[in-house]
């Protein structure tokens, strides 16, 4: 159980593209999904948390004219990297939480980016 | 500030025993999880601790001291695949998780 599914796993493409990644919890309804980067051999850093049909709550520092991110559903959360530069190349992570806050974090398999 | 500590990198043999540690300073404790993150995937839960004590999960056993700041992740039987990196996060007092920076194990025949 507990299965998150993110697609696409990789993608490459030009700068100034817009980048489009899918997040969906496939066999439980996630009350929260939160949107993750991470730099080789760092940590996660997170980027904002989404709660179904609400605006997303964006950690300092994090553009969200440049990183929107759209809860449509209680399964499927959206991260759409805007007019995307080399610089925001990174390894993009999902993750959904079902229930209440003591519940774990269940991450799909991520999505690495690379603009060229 | 808020901070979490556990070791860069911890080499180990297969077949042995290792201890992973971990300690935190935050805002509030809501409880502490383990993670699991091979080399370019994501992460994996292992376990939730939020009470004092020893939780164990097969080869994976967790411990937890909240009047100490401290937990540590013990891995029996190593074996070649749980070479990865193992993440401490602590929930703080606003359900918020504050990650570590992980732990590299390598495990060596």
């Amino acid at each position: 159980g507990a299965v998150v599914s993110q697609h696409p796993s990789w993608v490459i493409c030009k700068s100034g593209t817009s980048v489009k990644i899918e997040c969906r919890s496939l066999d439980f309804q996630a009350t929260t999904m939160f949107w993750y980067r991470q730099f080789p051999k760092q940590s996660l850093m997170l980027m904002a948390t989404s709660n179904e049909g609400s605006k997303a709550t964006y950690e300092q520092g994090v553009e969200k004219d440049k990183f929107l991110i759209n809860h449509a559903s209680l399964t499927l959360s959206t991260l759409t990297v805007t007019s995307a530069h080399p610089e925001d190349s990174s390894f993009y992570i999902c993750s959904a939480r079902e229930g209440r806050e003591e519940q774990p974090q269940h991450f799909g398999d991520g999505t690495r980016l690379s603009i060229l | 500030g808020q901070n979490i500590d556990q070791p860069t990198e911890m080499t180990a043999t297969e077949g042995a025993i290792v201890q992973i540690n971990c300690t935190y300073q935050t805002s509030g404790f809501n409880g502490l999880f383990w993670y699991q993150q091979h080399a370019g995937e994501a992460p994996t839960f292992l376990s939730y601790n939020v009470l004092d004590g020893l939780e164990e999960k097969g080869r994976f056993s967790s411990f937890l001291s909240r009047s100490k700041g401290y937990s540590y992740l013990l891995l029996k039987e190593l074996q070649m695949k749980d070479s990865a990196s193992y993440l401490c996060a602590v929930m703080d007092s606003n359900y918020q998780l504050i990650w570590g920076a992980g732990t590299k194990l390598i495990i060596k025949p």
